[in-house]
């Protein structure tokens, strides 16, 4: 079974640009969330799409937006890329969107803005 | 404050030594997510426990509802078992937002 997917591996941008994360959950699972692990920071919550729905997002300003197609996958855009916005962004799958189920993470995409 | 604490920070230890983690968290939660981060940044799902106690192979987990804590253990402990180990926990009170513990670094010395 192949696990969740995300590409690129590395991506760098300039301040300003916009950037596109991709994500391809588990086979069978609907609900994918996005999180961004800043360096020296914990993880956290981004996004979180179920069913194609955007069902919650965190603390995070409108310019990181997302949106999962009809095949559950997902992509994640930034626009107007902050210096701050260097992360590890890393997207994880589960079954269904319920807070008891195992959530299965990607290797991650790293940002670099320059 | 933080929704999630962790402790210790970091932590080294010598080859064969039991370890314990800890996490308490403030929210409600019916479940609690402990995670593996490895350097390069792959996060491998640990235990979701919502009640008492798992074990799988050295690695052993415990949850006390009540007092909103949690325990990792990992007996025997192994160079291998070197990483970042996450606490997590969903809040059934914010629309399955997750918050995260800010990770405890362990280094096992062979």
């Amino acid at each position: 079974e192949a696990g969740v997917t995300q590409s690129p591996t590395h991506l760098i941008k300039t301040r300003g640009q916009q950037a596109t994360l991709r994500c391809s959950p588990i086979s069978g699972h609907t609900s994918v969330y996005w999180y961004q692990q800043a360096l020296g920071l914990g993880l956290q919550f981004l996004l979180w799409y179920d069913e194609g729905e955007e069902r919650n997002r965190g603390n995070f300003p409108p310019r990181f937006s997302g949106r999962q197609f009809p095949n559950y996958s997902s992509e994640l855009n930034v626009n107007a890329l902050e210096l701050e916005d260097s992360a590890l962004y890393l997207c994880a799958s589960s079954l269904w969107g319920t807070y008891n189920q195992p959530q299965h993470f990607g290797d991650g995409t790293r940002l670099s803005i320059l | 404050k933080n929704e999630v604490e962790q402790s210790p920070q970091n932590l080294t230890a010598q080859e064969g030594e039991f370890i314990t983690i800890n996490c308490s968290y403030s929210v409600g939660i019916s479940a609690l997510h402990w995670l593996q981060q490895h350097p390069g940044g792959g996060i491998v799902s640990l235990f979701m426990l919502s009640s008492g106690k798992k074990k799988h192979g050295r690695l052993i987990a415990t949850i006390n509802i009540q007092e909103k804590h949690s325990s990792l253990h990992i007996t025997a402990s192994h160079p291998r078992d070197s990483a970042v180990y996450i606490c997590a926990v969903p809040s059934s009170n914010t629309g399955n937002q997750f918050y995260f513990g800010t990770g405890t670094s362990l280094t096992v010395i062979p």
